[in-house]
């Protein structure tokens, strides 16, 4: 069975731009999570769906990012403009019963210059 | 807010040699979490552990939960090379997706 799908898996941009990861989880996982992992800071929970529906978002560092959910295989993290600070790898992580048992994708590493 | 102080940051051994690492807060957890990082690659669940006192193996490693609730240990015996990773500790509290990661050991195995 594929694991949590994401792309890109590298992605670079200049400051500004809008950058969109994507993630496809695990079929039948009615949990999807978005992380963010930096060396100053380790990994950081960003927001996480039930069901398509956004349940706790506190996590997001501010209005420039933004996460959807449209259906129960895909995903999106947007940030919108990019800065430098955004740089990071990002996690996509799916579960079927919630934040114990979750099954991490591959990561995005985003590099905004 | 919650916070995961996890020691050592990082660990050369050799292979053979026994390791241990652990995780402490200030607060309490319901569920603590053990998680293996390859380079590339995201985190990847080794042992969960539900009940203060609890002892869980997974072959070579062992884990317990504290039984204040504040504290977790990862044990690896006859660490081999392919131990090499960052091993992460995970706390579980009251919010179901408010899973807190430690900043991480890195483990280096020498053959």
């Amino acid at each position: 069975d594929a694991g949590v799908i994401q792309s890109p898996r590298h992605e670079v941009t200049e400051m500004g731009q809008e950058v969109t990861l994507r993630c496809k989880p695990i079929s039948g996982h009615d949990y999807l999570f978005w992380y963010r992992q930096t060396m100053m800071r380790g990994l950081e929970l960003l927001i996480y769906f039930n069901n398509n529906v956004p349940i706790d978002d506190s996590g997001m560092p501010e209005d420039r990012f933004s996460a959807k959910m449209p259906n129960a295989s895909f995903s999106t993290l947007k940030i919108q403009p990019s800065e430098p600070r955004d740089s990071a790898v990002y996690f996509c992580a799916s579960s079927p019963t919630g934040a114990e048992t979750q099954y991490f994708g591959p990561g995005t590493r985003l590099l905004v210059l | 807010g919650q916070q995961l102080n996890q020691s050592p940051q990082s660990m050369f051994i050799q292979e053979g040699e026994d390791v241990s690492m652990n995780c402490t807060s200030s607060s309490i957890f319901n569920t603590w979490l053990w998680y293996k990082q390859e380079p590339g690659e995201g985190p990847v669940l080794l042992i969960a552990l539900y009940k203060a006192g609890e002892l869980t193996s997974n072959g070579r490693l062992t884990a317990q939960f504290g039984i204040t609730r504040k504290d977790s240990f990862l044990n690896i015996s006859a660490s081999i090379p392919s131990d090499v990773g960052i091993y992460f500790c995970a706390g579980l509290g009251g919010s179901q997706g408010n899973l807190i990661f430690g900043k991480g050991t890195k483990l280096s195995v020498k053959p």
